[in-house]
């Protein structure tokens, strides 16, 4: 059974404190993704990596930054939490590109920020 | 600029209906579609995908179409169903690199009214 799991359902930080979301995934999957959900925006593609400590931006990446030392682990992190970044956190995980497969998501991470 | 659009935010249909959900692009260079499905506090769930070399795909209740000249798919769900109540959304992705992203239209929340 494919899985991607992130480390915590809900966290609530206060302003300015740095933020770490994890995302393990167990498929040895080449992609990993960062998303954010809010309403009415549909899911905003923040960072997404291709290979081991390799990373594009996506959409909306102001305000964050991502690590990916290890191919299973991709790390989200908000330098200086801000009550804007106050949002569903969707990790998600696929196989090479060259492939025609789905991503696979974690069960999100509602992170809000006071 | 948005690639992947779902013009309609929410749909409302009868329980045992057809219900047809929107999804336009402008981006050529996709090559790959799918639907998500997600409930609230909830990942999304893959549904069903579209490769662009075919105009149907078919899974069970669930059917999407892609007119390639219009740059339009659809997902219909034959009958509806009362669990079908969620949040849908359409996704894009153009295959040809090994850093492919995942684009994301903004959703439409289907109700399933009995």
């Amino acid at each position: 059974d494919v899985k991607v799991t992130q480390s915590s359902r809900y966290l609530v930080k206060r302003t300015g404190e740095k933020v770490f979301l994890e995302c393990v995934q167990d498929m040895d999957h080449e992609n990993m993704f960062w998303y954010r959900q809010d309403p009415g925006l549909g899911l905003r593609l923040i960072y997404f990596s291709y290979d081991v400590k390799m990373k594009e931006k996506g959409d909306i990446p102001e305000g964050y930054s991502v690590s990916r030392e290890k191919k299973e682990r991709f790390s989200l992190i908000l330098e200086s939490a801000s009550t804007n970044q106050t949002s569903m956190y969707l990790c998600a995980s696929r196989a090479r590109a060259l492939m025609n497969t789905e991503a696979f998501f974690g069960q999100g991470t509602r992170l809000t920020v006071v | 600029d948005q690639q992947v659009k779902q013009n309609s935010p929410s749909l409302s249909v009868q329980e045992g209906r057809i219900s047809i959900l929107n999804c336009d692009y402008t981006n050529s260079m996709f090559d790959y579609f799918l639907w998500y499905k997600k409930y609230p506090a909830e990942g999304p769930t893959f549904l069903i995908s579209i490769s662009s070399i075919k105009d149907k795909n078919e899974d069970g209740r669930f059917t999407v179409f892609l007119n390639k000249s219009a740059k339009h798919l659809s997902l219909h769900i034959v009958p509806s169903q009362p669990g079908d109540s969620a949040v849908y959304f359409c996704a894009a992705v153009s295959a040809g690199s090994s850093a492919s992203k995942i684009i994301f239209g903004s959703g439409t929340r289907l109700s399933i009214r009995p």
